[in-house]
């Protein structure tokens, strides 16, 4: 079993719709919890990054975390076209490793 | 600021050869991470190097290595090279090591084909 997984998509929704992004995890020890987005050709830039359970709001985008759970979640409210991207999680143990999910594909359509 | 540049962009190389991969940080960041990802597994992590010493490892065979320098400019070498090898390798830089930094910002990063 892979320490986090993710559903790889492709997720295609119109423009203007709520898109919903999940992960779950295995390790109850990972404290740190990433959101990245990844347009083709680049590399993964950081959208956002909660500590342990909660929620953290940022523009279009909530970011939730359920430990009891072992799930985390990215909301984006309001989706454009230009949010059309790889998605990936991310988390992080007590000895610094990241681990990351396989990443979800989403298309956003005009 | 500059961002993360690697290079080269785009590599090709037979089974059996060997490859060096070049990460030149953000300037002030001292930490550089090295993943390989591909669409099967996704972002996996090699290594974590931190004032030119190795501070952190992932589950990858000894034909991957790395170092880095003074000034945290950093190099990946993989030798024997296999099919499996072909991936997108990433570099990321953090100001400091990643048990005290979340940040890390990528680079573009090296794709590599084994033919």
């Amino acid at each position: 079993q892979k320490e986090v997984e993710q559903d790889p998509g492709p997720l295609s929704v119109p423009e203007g719709a709520i898109v919903s992004l999940n992960c779950t995890y295995s390790n109850s020890a990972f404290q740190y919890f990433m959101w990245y987005r990844q347009y083709s050709r680049k590399g993964p830039e950081l959208l956002m990054y909660t500590y342990s359970s909660g929620n953290k709001e940022d523009g279009r985008f909530t970011a939730q975390v359920d430990k009891s759970s072992k799930y985390i979640s990215l909301f984006i409210r309001d989706s454009q076209p230009s949010d059309s991207a790889t998605y990936l999680c991310a988390m992080k143990n007590n000895f610094n490793k990241f681990y990351f999910g396989s990443g979800t594909k989403l298309n956003v359509k005009p | 600021k500059a961002g993360v540049t690697q290079t080269p962009r785009y590599l090709i190389k037979t089974r059996g050869q060997q490859v060096t991969l070049s990460c030149s940080p953000i300037s002030g960041h001292r930490s550089v991470s090295w993943y390989q990802q591909t669409p099967g597994q996704g972002l996996q992590f090699l290594f974590e190097y931190f004032s030119e010493t190795q501070r952190n490892k992932g589950n990858f065979p000894g034909r991957f290595s790395g170092r880095q320098f003074s000034n945290s400019r950093s190099e990946m070498n993989v030798s024997t090279l296999e099919l499996g090898d072909s991936a997108l390798y990433l570099c990321a830089s953090s100001l400091g090591l990643t048990a005290d930094y979340n940040e890390q910002f990528f680079g573009p990063g090296t794709r590599l084909t084994v033919l």
